[in-house]
């Protein structure tokens, strides 16, 4: 079974550029997060989808980044304009879902954005 | 709210060394408790976990216990090898919460 797919894995832009990052969860998972991993820290959440509505996106910078996960399963999450403080690892995430429960997270190999 | 704590890094062994990461956490409800690994250019994959007080997760020669007295959930293998070179995260989640993570502990284990 194929596990999370990321892309890019690496990303090289600007500052004030845009920028976009794509996930495709593990098939069947209703859930979906994205996270942020700056050097040397663990991974912390941006967003997190059940199907395709965005439920917890508190920690999501919204006025540069936007994330959308149409028809529930792909997503994409977007910065722009990319600041020099963007870069980081951004990392997709999929699990069964359900709110209430605790079910394990499947990560991908990451997207490693470097803004110059 | 959630936070865990992973002991300072980094740790360089031998192999065949003994390992202990420690881990304590503050939590808000009953928490579940794991250890992820994240080896070079990869992903972060779950290596253990523990979901209630006194149990014990394993894998890979890898165990660790919940500690709710303790609020601890200390790593350990009896015998390291070179391949378990990796960074560890320990991380914990309570029913309608995210998964919070420690800062992570870069192991280098040296043949």
């Amino acid at each position: 079974e194929a596990g999370v797919v990321q892309s890019p894995r690496y990303k090289i832009i600007e500052k004030k550029q845009p920028v976009a990052f794509w996930c495709n969860p593990i098939s069947g998972h209703n859930t979906l997060y994205w996270y942020r991993q700056n050097l040397g820290q663990g991974p912390e959440l941006l967003i997190r989808y059940e199907n395709e509505e965005a439920v917890d996106d508190s920690q999501l910078p919204k006025d540069r980044f936007s994330a959308e996960r149409l028809k529930g399963v792909d997503s994409t999450l977007k910065i722009q304009p990319a600041e020099l403080g963007d870069s980081a690892v951004y990392l997709c995430a999929s699990s069964l879902g359900g709110q209430g429960a605790i079910h394990e997270q499947y990560f991908g190999p990451g997207t490693r954005l470097t803004v110059t | 709210g959630n936070s865990v704590t992973q002991m300072e890094g980094p740790v360089t062994l031998s192999e065949e060394a003994f390992l202990t990461i420690n881990c304590t956490y503050t939590a808000t409800g009953y928490p579940s408790l794991f250890w992820y690994v994240q080896y070079p250019g990869e992903g972060l994959q779950l290596l253990l976990k523990a979901t209630k007080a006194d149990d014990k997760g394993s894998n890979k020669g890898f165990e660790a216990t919940y500690r709710k007295e303790t609020t601890s959930f200390h790593l350990e293998k009896g015998s390291v090898q070179v391949s378990d070179s990796a960074v560890y995260f320990c991380a914990l989640e309570t029913s309608g919460s995210r998964l919070t993570f420690g800062e992570g502990t870069q192991l280098t284990v040296n043949p």
